[in-house]
């Protein structure tokens, strides 16, 4: 099966730097990269995604970037800010069966932001 | 993205009595989840709720502890049976539309057993 790592488990930067986190897969056959947002009270907000015939995606602050050779991929948020501050999960998906996809979660990373 | 609406949000529950906790979609979805995540910790599928037949289980997780229905494309519910305090937890539900798109989640219902 897929084995899903995320690193690291907490990160604090200054508002205004950048957060990085990083996931490793095993499964060559996952093709789809979400990252999710799960603020405290909440359910895990889709926040990017990347499919595996991609090597980078952007959105505003928000950066995807996946190397299939190494089975890695990390998410990059510019300019933090305290409303960055949350629980980031990575996932990788691959498909199973004629209509949906298995989901293999992260660990998980608590990035706090320090005004 | 689909609209998801859990309830109860929360419920505070004696050891040994049953909770269902109701999942309902604003639009017709191919695929509903139901997720387990313990406090701090990752999400766990649970199973994979199969509109019109039994529900998928996955490793760990059998049907007469957590019953699941799915009686259309919209609604979902999962029934946690004789309950202890280490199923106190966050349950999640999430739906998935068809071929290799995204899971969309809940807010979650946070139970406690006491």
């Amino acid at each position: 099966g897929e084995n899903v790592e995320q690193h690291p488990s907490t990160l604090s930067v200054q508002e205004g730097d950048s957060a990085v986190i990083k996931c490793t897969y095993s499964d060559s056959a996952s093709n789809y990269f979400p990252w999710y947002k799960q603020e405290l009270g909440k359910g895990p907000q889709l926040i990017i995604d990347i499919r595996s015939n991609v090597g980078e995606k952007k959105d505003q602050r928000i950066a995807v970037t996946l190397n299939k050779t190494a089975k890695h991929f990390s998410l990059h948020i510019t300019e933090t800010q305290p409303e960055d501050s949350a629980v980031y999960f990575c996932a990788a998906s691959k498909r199973v069966g004629n209509t949906g996809n298995q989901f293999y979660f992260g660990t998980g990373t608590s990035l706090t932001v320090i005004p | 993205s689909a609209v998801i609406s859990q309830k109860p949000s929360r419920d505070i529950c004696q050891r040994g009595t049953s909770l269902t906790i109701q999942c309902q979609v604003d639009s017709q979805v191919t695929m509903m989840f139901w997720y387990r995540q313990q406090p701090g910790q990752s999400l766990t599928l649970i199973a994979t709720a199969n509109q019109g037949s039994e529900a998928t289980y996955e490793s760990g997780f059998v049907i007469d502890k957590f019953p699941i229905s799915r009686p259309n494309l919209t609604f979902s519910t999962l029934t946690v049976s004789n309950m202890s305090p280490e199923d106190s937890s966050i349950y999640l539900c999430s739906v998935q539309g068809y071929g290799n798109q995204p899971q969309h989640f809940g807010d979650g219902t946070r139970l406690s057993i006491l």
